[in-house]
């Protein structure tokens, strides 16, 4: 159980164009899910989080019109890269919590992880 | 606010050697702690937690933490590792209430098993 999914898993693009990323929960309701942007050899840094059915709450220095997120559902959240760069190219990760009901914070399940690659 | 601080970036051991990464924390308020494993370009996989109870945490792979509260720490350790558990591994923390819902990293530990 709590399994994660990211599509797609890796992408190129060229400069200037969009990128779309999926998050999804399979086989749980997430209310709340994150995304996460780790650049090489180092720790996550969250850039946002984003509620199902109410707007992204998003870190600071983090820029809300390059980096469009959507909650549309309690399975699925998206990331959208608008007019990337190569300085955006970085390792995307969601992750998703289970919704316990309490309010309590549980545990973050993370997906696989999108590799993006602006040239 | 919090802060994770993994004393170690790098450790290197042998095969079924015993292994300890080192975990400690800052925080005014109480927190639930985390690890997690990262194998080479995937995401992050949850090894074990700690919400309340009995600080002796059990996870998967055969790994175990403990949480001490007085000294801040949640060291993850295993009796005896193999090369597959190879990795990057995360500590990280979140506040129980209050504040923000955030998990706050560690910058991470390298565990590299050698045969």
């Amino acid at each position: 159980g709590a399994v994660v999914s990211q599509h797609p898993s890796r992408v190129i693009c060229k400069s200037g164009t969009s990128v779309k990323i999926e998050c999804r929960s399979l086989d749980f309701q997430a209310t709340t899910m994150f995304w996460y942007r780790q650049f090489p050899k180092q720790s996550l840094m969250l850039m946002a989080t984003s509620n199902e059915g109410s707007k992204a709450t998003y870190e600071q220095g983090v820029e809300k019109d390059k980096f469009l997120i959507n909650h549309a559902s309690l399975t699925l959240s998206t990331l959208t890269v608008t007019s990337a760069h190569p300085e955006d190219s970085s390792f995307y990760i969601c992750s998703a919590r289970i919704f316990s009901g309490r309010g309590r914070r549980d545990t973050q399940y993370f997906g696989p992880g999108t590799r993006l690659t602006v040239l | 606010a919090q802060s994770v601080t993994q004393l170690d970036s790098q450790v290197p051991v042998f095969e079924e050697a015993p292994v300890e990464l080192r975990c400690n924390y800052s925080s005014s308020v109480s927190v639930y702690l985390f690890w997690y494993v990262q194998y080479p370009n995937q995401g992050l996989q949850l090894l074990l937690k700690y919400l309340s109870g009995s600080t002796l945490v059990k996870g998967i792979n055969g790994f175990e933490a403990e949480f001490n509260k007085s000294q801040t720490s949640f060291h993850l350790r295993k009796p005896s590792v193999h090369i597959s558990d190879t990795a990057e591994y995360f500590c990280a923390v979140t506040p129980v209430q209050g504040g923000s819902e955030k998990l706050v990293f560690g910058k991470g530990t390298k565990l590299t098993v050698n045969p």
